[in-house]
């Protein structure tokens, strides 16, 4: 069964925009981590945000914020102001450990176009 | 400029083969080497993290029995056997083990293996 699902796989906006990416997990696990990285042409998986499951502050940073609903096993990127440079594939990743070895975990991904 | 070189980029393996699967560092700023797997749902799901040559581990996931190994500091491997489902392997680099921040990870073109 999936651990990490991003429903959608493409999605489109203009310039300026704000969108919601979604994610959704399963975990068995207390403690986790949930990720947001984007997939840029050379093969890089840039970070962009992290939320810890035992975290109750929404997280920022620059344009991108997240929305965690925990007792959902949600978590979605929202970013704001876009710009063409946004453009690319943005992953969820659940990274979560057990009996002392730890796992990451990426969704399908979605592929963002952002156009002028 | 990639950072990875993994090869082949496609092999067709017949039910109950295994096939050898490299992996090239270019850059020794990044010596931290994974495997990925990328089922046919698209999913990523990390397999191992080997830093040191003579490095071994063996791992069976549904579908597939691993064993991946660092040669040298630059080269890693990973022999899939036992394969009844299609799906594609990415290698990945990075500075340091937990990537689970804002270290940089670079991702492989990847190789796709299919079951005649």
């Amino acid at each position: 069964a999936e651990k990490v699902i991003q429903v959608w796989s493409t999605a489109s906006r203009q310039e300026g925009e704000e969108l919601t990416l979604d994610c959704s997990y399963e975990t068995s696990q207390v403690l986790y981590h949930l990720f947001w990285y984007k997939h840029l042409l050379s093969g890089e998986m840039v970070f962009l945000i992290r939320q810890t499951s035992s975290s109750t502050a929404k997280e920022r940073s620059g344009r991108y914020s997240v929305v965690f609903q925990k007792s959902l096993k949600s978590i979605s990127l929202i970013i704001s102001a876009l710009q063409p440079d946004d453009s690319g594939k943005y992953f969820c990743a659940l990274w979560e450990s057990s009996s002392g070895s730890w796992q990451l975990i990426f969704g399908s991904g979605t592929q963002l176009t952002v156009m002028p | 400029v990639t950072l990875l070189e993994q090869n082949p980029r496609w092999r067709l393996v017949p039910r109950g083969q295994a096939v050898n699967l490299r992996c090239i560092l270019k850059n020794s700023q990044y010596p931290w080497m994974s495997w990925y797997q990328q089922d046919l749902q698209k999913q990523l799901q990390w397999l191992f993290t080997l830093r040191s040559p003579g490095d071994k581990e063996v791992k069976s996931l549904p579908g597939a029995d691993y064993l991946a190994t660092r040669v040298t500091d630059t080269e890693l491997r990973l022999q899939v056997a036992n394969m009844s489902q299609g799906r594609t392997l990415y290698c990945t680099c990075s500075a340091a083990l937990r990537t689970i921040s804002n270290e940089r990870l670079f991702f492989g073109h990847g190789t796709k293996l299919s079951v005649l």
